[in-house]
């Protein structure tokens, strides 16, 4: 099935430093989507790539939509103690435009 | 712009009790809707979605249900609720491929 491979699965970093995560699948994406989420609240877009190659920020955000079309990176510059939560990548499901499938999630500790 | 609202935030139900979770989108029309259940600490399962009033698709075989009575209401109901159904809902709505989620309601059954 198209599933969605996050790593690392958890980090914990200390604040300045910058992160990279990356999400990887067997399948090919055409769409590929960043996406937060801060304890008890629901997930919040980030960023969203829609051609092979691209690279696009938000702030101190960056992702790439991998070539080959089967991976994508999020990195964090500068990283600050509210970049904190569970960062997941998303894709739409082939077939559909209206199904997404998840990753299983980065989970990003900051210390001071 | 476009907001989406959950209630309750938080429910507290025995087992065997009914369930009713209700989800709504402002400031848009005829959007496809979805409810997703998140277990402590794991990622997105897809339960539900809804391109349409009346129009529900199950995406796991469950004791929950789905309902579309109006064009930007999205309801999850339960007969009797089970151990496992403990978890964080999340309603999402999306008009193309990005999805945008509401805020979420901790279910605790116990």
């Amino acid at each position: 099935g198209q599933q969605l491979n996050q790593s690392p699965q958890s980090m914990f970093i200390q604040e300045g430093e910058d992160v990279s995560m990356n999400c990887t699948s067997s399948s090919i994406f055409n769409t590929w989507l960043w996406y937060k989420q801060d304890p008890g609240e629901g997930p919040v877009l980030l960023i969203a790539l829609y051609k092979a190659g691209e690279l696009t920020s938000n702030g101190r955000l960056t992702a790439q939509f991998g070539i080959t079309r089967k991976d994508s990176f999020l990195n964090i510059s500068a990283s600050i103690p509210s970049d904190v939560g569970i960062y997941f990548c998303a894709g739409p499901l082939r077939g559909t435009a209206s199904k997404l499938t998840f990753g299983t999630g980065t989970r990003l500790q900051v210390t001071l | 712009s476009q907001t989406i609202h959950q209630w309750p935030a938080t429910l507290v139900q025995p087992v065997g009790s009914p369930l009713s979770l209700e989800c709504t989108v402002e400031g848009t029309s005829n959007p496809n809707l979805y409810w997703y259940r998140q277990a402590a600490g794991r990622g997105l399962q897809l339960l539900f979605y809804s391109v349409g009033i009346g129009q529900i698709s199950s995406e796991v075989p469950q004791n929950l249900s789905a309902s579309r009575p109006q064009d930007r209401q999205f309801i999850l109901s339960s007969k009797k609720l089970l151990l496992s159904d403990s978890g964080f809902y999340l309603c999402a709505w999306t008009a193309g491929v990005t999805q945008y989620f509401g805020p979420g309601t901790r279910l605790t059954v116990l």
